[in-house]
């Protein structure tokens, strides 16, 4: 089982439906990150949370610790949104190392 | 832009052979990650260095040796390389190991 695990792998939507992609972990983190990756390849960093909730435009990440889930939202979907979406955990102590899931694949149509 | 700067973008090399990946990192940032994506596994930690001292390593293979010099900039050298090495690899840099990480572009290696 990875230690980071998102669903769904794969998200088709309508332009202006709202979108939920959730990830979890089984590991200790000291943070978690959200990231976006366009065709072509380049990672975008979205997110950085070790609690609560955040927002940034029509995107909002939370992040339960006791749980050790969190969830991307994106509001009022966008084609320019389509993109692959990853969650990544960050170890605890100061290693900065990123354990990875697998990435949601979101298309979102017109 | 991030601010990180990795080059070459694109890169073609036969199998047995060695390359250099270079990231500089984004002003005044001291640590810097190096990454593997590849279709089968994902996206991987590979090294993490600070203030020129390797902090964390991954799954790194023995074949890759990576360093980061006075500037700051850091070096990912792949040697012996196999078709299984081509991948996307990503740099990485932030202010230290606690702060929110910024990607490069990333090189595209294709090992032929």
């Amino acid at each position: 089982k990875n230690e980071v695990e998102q669903s769904p792998q794969n998200l088709t939507a309508q332009e202006g439906e709202f979108i939920t992609i959730n990830c979890s972990y089984s590991v200790g983190i000291s943070a978690l990150h959200w990231l976006q990756q366009h065709p072509g390849g380049g990672i975008v960093s979205l997110f950085m949370l070790s609690s609560g909730k955040k927002k940034h435009g029509r995107l909002i990440a939370t992040i339960n610790i006791q749980e050790k889930h969190s969830s991307l939202h994106i509001t009022a979907s966008h084609p320019r949104d389509s993109a692959v979406y990853i969650c990544a955990v960050r170890s605890p102590g100061n290693t900065g190392k990123l354990i990875f899931g697998q990435g949601t694949t979101l298309q979102v149509k017109p | 832009d991030s601010g990180v700067t990795q080059t070459p973008k694109h890169l073609i090399t036969a199998t047995g052979q060695r390359v250099t990946l270079r990231c500089s990192p984004r002003s005044g940032d001291l640590s810097v990650y190096w990454y593997q994506q590849s279709l089968d596994q994902g996206l991987q930690f590979l090294i993490h260095y600070y203030n020129g001292e390797e902090r964390a390593k991954g799954n790194i293979l023995e074949r890759f040796s990576a360093q980061q010099f006075p500037d700051l900039h850091s070096e990912l050298n792949l040697s012996s390389l196999e078709l299984g090495d081509s991948a996307l690899y990503f740099c990485a840099s932030s202010m230290t190991g606690r702060s929110e990480a910024f990607f490069g572009q990333g090189t595209r290696l294709t090992v032929v």
